[in-house]
């Protein structure tokens, strides 16, 4: 079974609105976590380094202000788009760092701003 | 900066092909190197994780190679059947930090 869990799987929102999407590490504690967002047919792209109780480490290009991550406890990460906008559609994975190397990945969150 | 290529980008094969998929990084500091299957509009599943000591991994059929200090891995598959059609994707990893970097991946299509 899943030892990440995304939610929502689906979300559509308009255009101005935020969303928030939950990724939990299920049965083990994750002091990091990482947000991916992935376009149709192209790659993952590392947004971000989420880390339990203190702020993310954006990559180069992330805008920390419209992508809000908020890792609150060590089994739960936030990410929070902000005044979306049509060109923010995309698939957000999030991914858990297990005991060393393993790493652990969501199914996903399809976002769609109408 | 960390640059993936993957080669070739899609592949479709009749089954019980073995088959090769390349994968190619630039920065050769790494410190493993994993491989991933994603199916469509699905999350990542972890396939084999190569640490930068290692020069293989074996699971099943599949069999993964790592020359770290030329850039290059290589993922087989070994008699290929129309489950393993999906997205394979290189991830290279920078440092003990579980930060990864993706390669575009290689699209195979196995065919019944």
């Amino acid at each position: 079974g899943a030892v990440v869990s995304q939610h929502p799987s689906r979300v559509i929102c308009k255009s101005g609105t935020s969303v928030k999407i939950e990724c939990r590490s299920l049965d083990f504690q994750a002091t990091t976590m990482f947000w991916y967002r992935q376009f149709p047919k192209q790659s993952l792209m590392l947004m971000a380094t989420s880390n339990e109780g203190s702020k993310a480490t954006y990559e180069q290009g992330v805008e920390k202000d419209k992508f809000l991550i908020n890792h609150a406890s060590l089994t739960l990460s936030t990410l929070t788009v902000t005044s979306a906008h049509p060109e923010d559609s995309s698939f957000y994975i999030c991914s858990a760092r297990f005991r060393g190397d393993t790493i652990y990945f969501g199914e996903g969150s399809w976002l769609t701003v109408v | 900066k960390q640059e993936v290529t993957q080669i070739p980008a899609a592949l479709s094969v009749p089954e019980g092909e073995n088959l090769v998929l390349n994968c190619s990084f630039t920065d050769s500091a790494i410190y493993n190197l994993q491989w991933f299957r994603q199916d469509p509009g699905k999350g990542l599943t972890s396939l084999l994780l190569i640490q930068s000591s290692q020069r293989e991994q074996t699971s099943g059929r599949l069999n993964a190679s790592l020359d770290k200090s030329s850039g290059r891995s290589t993922l087989y598959i070994a008699a290929s059947q129309p489950g393993d059609s999906a997205t394979y994707l290189c991830a290279p990893g920078s440092g003990n930090t579980g930060k990864l970097i993706f390669g575009q991946g290689t699209t195979l299509q196995v065919k019944p």
